[in-house]
């Protein structure tokens, strides 16, 4: 079983739609969850976090994390074309140098 | 800004080079991490440092090794380039304690 798991996609979705993205994690010791954003051709950068049950706001990106069902997700609201990406869930069990588990990501078109 | 940089964008080496890479951060951060990524599999943690002259295995540590002897500097060697490690390597680095992870450009190596 991988350590996280995103469904690949891909997820098309038209402007100005919620796009919904999926995580889970199979290590019930998992303490920090993050959420980043590739384009193609670059690296990984950083859009959310969130340590503790509930939903978290960050203009329109909410991450939701839910510990008892070990299940992370990102909702985009008002989807833009350079929303357009592939989003990796990523999960930190806290251990020294804070080591991340990935998922494959999960690709998103936002069709305009 | 944090900036994280990587000595080559594109690499071709041929089997059984050594091959270096290098990576550089500006934040004086303490952790440093060297990824692979490839498609389907995506990003997979192959050592990492949480110090000078410190170095931990990841998940992938075989036919890698790595060097980190001033804070902002962390190469990762392969000591006889083979095929299977044409790949997209990462690097990254965060503060102790802090699990922000902020990537650099990436190399694209590819083994002949």
């Amino acid at each position: 079983q991988k350590e996280v798991e995103q469904n690949s996609g891909p997820l098309s979705v038209p402007e100005g739609a919620i796009a919904s993205l999926n995580c889970t994690y199979s290590d019930r010791g998992s303490q920090s969850f993050f959420w980043y954003r590739q384009y193609s051709g670059k690296s990984p950068e950083l859009i959310m976090s969130i340590y503790s049950n509930g939903d978290k706001e960050d203009g329109r990106f909410t991450a939701q994390l839910n510990k008892a069902s070990q299940y992370v997700s990102l909702l985009i609201r008002d989807s833009q074309p350079s929303d357009s990406a592939t989003y990796l869930c990523a999960v930190s069990r806290k251990l020294t140098g804070n080591q991340f588990y990935f998922g494959t990501g999960t690709s998103l078109t936002v069709i305009p | 800004d944090v900036k994280v940089t990587q000595s080559s964008r594109y690499l071709v080496k041929r089997t059984g080079e050594k091959v270096f890479l290098e990576c550089v951060q500006d934040m004086d951060h303490e952790n440093m991490f060297w990824y692979r990524q490839d498609p389907g599999l995506g990003l997979r943690l192959i050592y990492f440092s949480y110090d000078v002259k410190m170095k931990e295995k990841g998940d992938i540590p075989e036919g890698y090794s790595v060097s980190r002897e001033k804070k902002e500097r962390f190469s990762l060697i392969l000591e006889s380039a083979s095929t299977n490690q044409t790949s997209m390597y990462l690097c990254a680095s965060s503060f102790q304690g802090m699990e922000t992870q902020y990537f650099g450009p990436g190399t694209r190596l590819l083994v002949l």
